[in-house]
C-alpha cells in the first residue's frame, strides 16, 4: 500500500532559527514529490516539486531534498519567520495515473517570537 | 485575479439533510477535484473530473455526489447517506496540459453536521 509518513507531527521553534521537516514514502513507481504549505483555515499552496532526477531545489528560504534510493525527502526552512507558521504537507505522485496522489498527514510548524 | 472560490466558508446542517458545497474556478483548468481533510489524516480524494460532463469516483465517494456541467464549476453534494460528514472540504483544480502541474486549492468549506 502506498504511504507517505511525515515527521515530526508538530514542531515549535524560535523566530530566526532553522528547521528540517522529513517525509518518507513507499509510493511506487515514483513520479514526483511535492511540498505544500497550508495556513490555518486555508487551502494548501505548492512550495516546490522534486522529480526523480533532482536532489536539491531551493525556493527562497525553503530548500527541498530528495533521495529516491531511500525514498526520503526533507524540507529545510532557513531563518524562520512568523509567517512560516503553518502545516507542511508532503504529497507523492505515482507514475501510474495523474490522479494517484498520496498525501502525508503534515507537520504543524509553529514559529514563536 | 485567477483562483478557486469555495463557498460558504462555514456550513452547519442537521443530520439527515443534504447539503451542496460550491466550487468555482477561473483558471481555465480542465481538471477539478474534491478532497476531504480530517484531523490527523492526509487529504482523501472524494471525486474528480477531468473534463466537462465527466467525473470519476475517488477513494471515499460513498455518500457524496458531484456534477460538472460547466468547466468553471464543480459542486459537491454531501448526502444524508454519508455517515460522518463533518469535515473540512477542499476543492482543487489542475492544468492537465502542463506536466507535473500543481493542484490549486480553494480555501475550503468547513461543514458541521449535528
Amino acid at each position: 500500500k502506498n504511504q507517505v509518513e511525515q515527521s515530526p507531527q508538530s514542531l515549535i521553534i524560535l523566530e530566526g532559527k532553522n528547521c528540517t521537516l522529513q517525509c518518507n514514502y513507499t509510493v511506487s513507481p515514483f513520479s514526483n514529490l511535492r511540498w505544500y504549505k497550508q495556513d490555518t483555515g486555508r487551502g494548501p499552496v505548492s512550495l516546490t516539486i522534486m522529480t526523480f532526477s533532482e536532489n536539491t531545489k531551493s525556493n527562497g528560504r525553503y530548500t527541498a531534498t530528495l533521495d529516491a534510493d531511500t525514498k526520503q525527502s526533507s524540507l529545510h526552512i532557513t531563518a524562520s519567520q512568523l509567517s512560516d507558521s503553518a502545516s507542511y504537507i508532503c504529497v507523492v505522485r505515482s507514475l501510474f495515473g495523474n490522479e494517484k496522489l498520496t498525501f502525508g498527514t503534515g507537520t504543524r510548524l509553529t514559529i514563536i517570537p | 485575479d485567477g483562483g478557486i472560490t469555495q463557498s460558504p466558508k462555514y456550513l452547519f446542517r442537521k443530520e439527515g439533510q443534504n447539503v451542496t458545497l460550491s466550487c468555482e474556478q477561473n483558471l481555465n483548468h480542465d481538471a477539478m477535484y474534491w478532497y476531504r481533510q480530517d484531523p490527523g489524516q492526509g487529504l482523501r480524494l472524494i471525486y474528480y473530473s477531468q473534463i466537462v460532463n465527466d467525473f470519476q469516483k475517488g477513494d471515499i465517494a460513498e455518500g457524496y455526489s458531484v456534477s460538472r456541467e460547466k468547466k468553471e464549476s464543480f459542486p459537491l453534494t454531501v448526502t444524508s447517506a454519508q455517515k460522518n460528514p463533518t469535515a473540512f472540504y477542499l476543492c482543487a483544480s489542475r492544468d492537465r496540459g502542463l506536466g507535473n502541474s500543481p493542484l490549486h486549492f480553494g480555501n475550503g468549506t468547513r461543514l458541521t453536521v449535528t
